[in-house]
């Protein structure tokens, strides 16, 4: 059974940092591409950023670009999300996704910025 | 950035109607384009990849199509679970985006 179990949400202050972690299971974690994707409180969903299944290709939306920092584990089935420089705006449900044919999605992590 | 726009923002329907969701692109997505499902509380769910493609396990009644930058999502007979909020979303070019979202409500 396919698992992403995601960590590491809570809340923070306006400058300040948070990782949020997700957790892969029951599939090759090494060989598929993986998102993030965020959900602010009663809007939209967001495509934030994306890792290719070697780790060499990597993009991200303007809105996070140079504040966010999105890498993988693959010998630990671990894809991060480094958040810095956290703003109001950023506050969301964050959801690790493998965006694929196959399309699984973590549980979803609530991140809150605010003093 | 390609802008996904959807309409209606919102449809009030009754269980058994047939009903056809809009996403129109700022620029060509080829066929790139899928449409997710998604309930309060839950992560989105896939329903078509590739503009017209069921994932798996996807029941028929959806069916996807268009092309360019015209796309539609039709469900042919509602039914009492499909009455929630439906994305699209460009996988042509980076960023990927989403569309806004269509609610589909009960009247």
């Amino acid at each position: 059974e396919v698992q992403l179990v995601q960590s590491g949400g809570g809340l923070v202050p306006p400058g300040g940092s948070l990782r949020l972690s997700c957790s892969v299971s029951g599939f090759k974690f090494s060989d598929y591409e993986m998102s993030w994707v965020r959900q602010a409180p009663g809007r939209g969903l967001e495509w934030i950023s994306y890792i290719s299944a070697n780790g060499n290709s990597i993009y991200y939306t303007k809105s996070v670009k140079g504040r966010f920092t999105i890498s993988r584990d693959s010998a630990e089935n671990l894809l991060y999300l480094q958040m810095n420089n956290l703003r109001a705006e950023d506050t969301a449900i964050y959801y690790c996704a493998r965006q694929d044919i196959g399309d699984f999605w973590g549980q979803g992590t609530l991140v809150t910025v605010s003093s | 950035e390609i802008v996904l726009t959807q309409s209606p923002a919102t449809l009030s329907l009754s269980p058994g109607e047939r009903v056809t969701l809009s996403c129109r692109a700022s620029q060509r997505v080829d066929n790139y384009l899928a449409w997710y499902q998604q309930n309060p509380g839950q992560a989105p769910r896939l329903l078509i990849y590739d503009t017209s493609k069921r994932a798996s396990g996807i029941p028929a009644r959806f069916s996807g199509g268009g092309s360019g930058t015209d796309f539609t999502l039709t469900i042919s007979t509602l039914e009492p679970e499909d009455f929630a909020v439906y994305f699209c979303q460009q996988r042509y070019d980076w960023p990927w985006t989403f569309g806004q979202g269509t609610k589909v409500e009960v009247k």
